[in-house]
């Protein structure tokens, strides 16, 4: 079974500081992906990644930055986390880009800026 | 630019009773579909997909979706619900490059 684990379910933090989400993917799948989902909005794509040390911005990167250093791992950042931040934060990897392939979701870190 | 709107934010429905969710999706090409569950504190779960051939698609959980191409349509049906069947549902479409695109999502309640 494919595993995407994310590095907290909960996490709060506090306005300013700089947050750092993990997600890990145990399928050595090429593509990675991280979306907020907010009530009524489902799930907007922040940022993707089809290799080691690529990225590209997805419809909301504005506040975002990312970070994939090693195939298996990628990794989200705020670098001054906002209150109209908090949200749910989901990662996905998938196997390649060819329109068949399955997204496979974490199951979300639930992030609170005060 | 792709969307996809689910016109249903919630949707009460009692055991054993049929559901239907609606999914209608605007993009230019031939569409990727899916339909995705979120049970409550859980991650999305692909329930069915669908890219080209039998419009009609069997997924997991007794659910099936058929594809209407000429009302821009992808409803999501299961003959007869189930108490674990009470989530969040999504639907989305694909673009270029795996890149997917959700509706706002139907919650789903189930009375006994």
């Amino acid at each position: 079974d494919v595993k995407v684990t994310q590095s907290s379910r909960y996490l709060v933090k506090r306005t300013g500081e700089k947050v750092f989400l993990e997600c890990v993917q145990d399928m050595d799948h090429e593509n990675m992906f991280w979306y907020r989902q907010d009530p009524g909005l489902g799930l907007r794509l922040i940022y993707f990644s089809y290799d080691v040390k690529m990225k590209e911005k997805g419809d909301i990167p504005e506040g975002y930055s990312v970070s994939r250093e090693k195939k298996e791992r990628f990794s989200l950042i705020l670098e001054s986390a906002s209150t109209n931040q908090t949200s749910m934060y989901l990662c996905a990897s998938s196997g390649g880009t060819v329109g068949t392939d399955t997204q496979y979701f974490g199951p979300g870190t639930r992030l609170t800026v005060l | 630019a792709q969307s996809v709107t689910q016109p249903d934010i919630h949707i009460t429905v009692s055991e054993g009773a049929s559901l239907e969710l609606r999914c209608n999706y605007s993009y230019g090409a031939t569409p990727y579909l899916f339909w995705y569950v979120q049970s409550p504190g859980q991650g999305l779960q692909l329930l069915l997909k669908y890219f080209s051939g039998d419009t009609l698609v069997q997924g997991i959980k007794g659910f099936e979706a058929e594809f209407k191409r000429s009302q821009s349509s992808f409803n999501l049906r299961k003959p007869s619900v189930h108490w674990s069947d009470a989530a969040e549902y999504f639907c989305a479409v694909e673009a270029a490059g795996n890149k997917l695109t959700f509706g706002g999502g139907t919650r789903v309640l189930v009375k006994p």
